[in-house]
């Protein structure tokens, strides 16, 4: 089976400021990598997702991320946050012969006036 | 229009009864599952259906039980709840539950079990 870490639990950052939000990931097989949000009262909602090709994804709301398969990392960054960007961060992975969803424990993202 | 729609959003109930949790989606998905969030946000799978086969079952009690009339519907029964049950329950549904699939979530239920 495959996991997923998200190394901080908690980021701060100042409205404006770039940030990045860091996963790694375990697997024996080939993954699907996928960063959701989760905002106050809401659902998860897909910001992107990597399938295969190229290995940096750019998704909804100005956000990116990197697939790095030597480091098994898949970091998500954005160059300049607005303070409606606060919200929980999900990175999840999929094998790729199985249906078998992993998420990290999140990453709550505060930004800051 | 609201995707995949859950009710109801919250529910507080006593410890041994008996309760429901309803899910709709109206995008023409195949498979639909239920997630459990835990008071430390951490996500956990806990039953896929696709075309009203269960294809995953994590270890869950067997107090849960999903139950789906049809593709569009996938209903959550928890049986004789205790305390340790109050979370968040997502429900979600995919194309057709590949791996590359994406998921559409639904708004949450805040169980609350006293």
């Amino acid at each position: 089976a495959q996991s997923v870490t998200q190394l901080d639990s908690q980021v701060p950052v100042f409205e404006e400021a770039p940030v990045e939000l860091r996963c790694n990931y375990s697997s024996s097989v080939s993954v699907y990598l996928f960063w959701y949000v989760q905002y106050p009262n809401q659902g998860l909602q897909l910001l992107l997702k990597y399938l295969s090709g190229s290995t940096l994804v750019k998704g909804i709301n100005g956000f990116e991320a990197e697939f790095n398969k030597s480091q098994t990392s898949f970091h998500l960054r954005k160059p300049s946050v607005h303070i409606s960007d606060t919200a929980e961060y999900f990175c999840a992975v999929e094998g790729n012969n199985n249906n078998d969803m992993r998420f990290g424990a999140g990453t709550r993202l505060t930004v800051k006036p | 229009d609201t995707a995949v729609s859950q009710t109801p959003k919250y529910l507080v109930t006593q410890m041994g009864n008996d309760k429901s949790i309803k899910c709709e989606q109206n995008l023409g998905h195949d498979t639909m599952y239920w997630y459990k969030q835990d008071s430390k946000k951490f996500l956990k799978i806990m039953f896929s259906y696709n075309n009203k086969e269960l294809i995953i079952n994590e270890t869950v009690p067997n107090r849960f039980s999903p139950k789906s009339p049809d593709k569009a519907h996938l209903n959550l029964h928890i049986n004789s709840l205790e305390l340790g049950d109050s979370a968040v329950y997502f429900c979600a549904s995919s194309q057709d539950g590949a791996a590359r699939d994406t998921q559409y979530f639904g708004p949450g239920t805040r169980l609350t079990v006293l």
